[in-house]
């Protein structure tokens, strides 16, 4: 299966300032995901980032707030823009496994905490 | 849009013993896959198994197995001879089989605090 890095591991970031997470793959893959964490919670799906074309955003979420970069197929940056403490989460990236079916590997995650 | 519940926040159970979390769905959609996957403190998601929701037998990987009922729209987790290092968050998950148009990604229930006894 895939091998993703995720950076950073953690951060604490002040408020109204921005944060880039990085994730790389191993691998080639079609799509990305990206999912946020919250304190004691489950895993809700951002966004999905395609290669070479917009990222598809879930209801809740706008690109104007999160930001997503996939300029090749290995590696894919979700930004936090204007940081407030309920964005306070884990950020987590994943790839699907021969297209999901098989399955999904996730990065180690991403801590947030917004002061 | 599916949804995925788990009504169960925490469960407890003596190592060696079974345990068994449960997980119901809903959805429109005949094709679809069910995952379970464990999150210990190290934040780390692990597929635990997985199913074809067209595939009537029941997925099994050693000690884990599944017992799914789609007419119930049902996917439960069976953990059989517990040890110390299944102690986690478990979360039962929900994929279309249809992909693009934003389906491909995981609808994830709120999991289940598995608490393993010594």
């Amino acid at each position: 299966s895939a091998v993703i890095s995720q950076k950073p591991s953690r951060d604490i970031c002040q408020r109204g300032t921005s944060l880039t997470i990085q994730c790389q793959v191993d691998s080639q893959v079609t799509m990305m995901f990206w999912y946020r964490q919250q304190p004691g919670q489950s895993l809700t799906l951002i966004a999905t980032a395609n290669q070479g074309s917009e990222a598809t955003y879930e209801s809740g979420f706008v690109i104007d707030k999160f930001p997503i970069s996939r300029p090749n197929l290995t590696f894919s940056t979700l930004t936090v823009s204007n940081m407030s403490p309920e964005d306070s989460s884990i950020y987590l990236c994943s790839v699907g496994e021969q297209g999901g079916n098989y399955g999904y590997t996730f990065g180690s995650g991403t801590r947030l905490t917004v002061v | 849009a599916q949804t995925v519940t788990q009504s169960q926040p925490e469960m407890s159970v003596q190592e060696a013993e079974t345990v068994t979390l449960s997980c119901t769905y809903d959805t429109s959609e005949s094709d679809y896959y069910l995952f379970w996957y464990k999150q210990p403190p190290s934040r780390q998601m692990i597929l635990v198994i997985r199913q074809e929701a067209y595939k009537q037998q029941n997925a099994t990987e050693n000690r884990f197995s599944v017992n799914f009922q789609k007419a119930a729209k049902s996917f439960s987790l069976k953990i059989s001879d517990s040890q110390l290092g299944d102690a986690a968050m478990y979360f039962c998950a929900y994929r279309s089989a249809w992909t693009g148009g934003g389906a491909d990604g995981l609808t994830f229930g709120k999991g289940t605090h598995l608490i393993i006894q010594p």
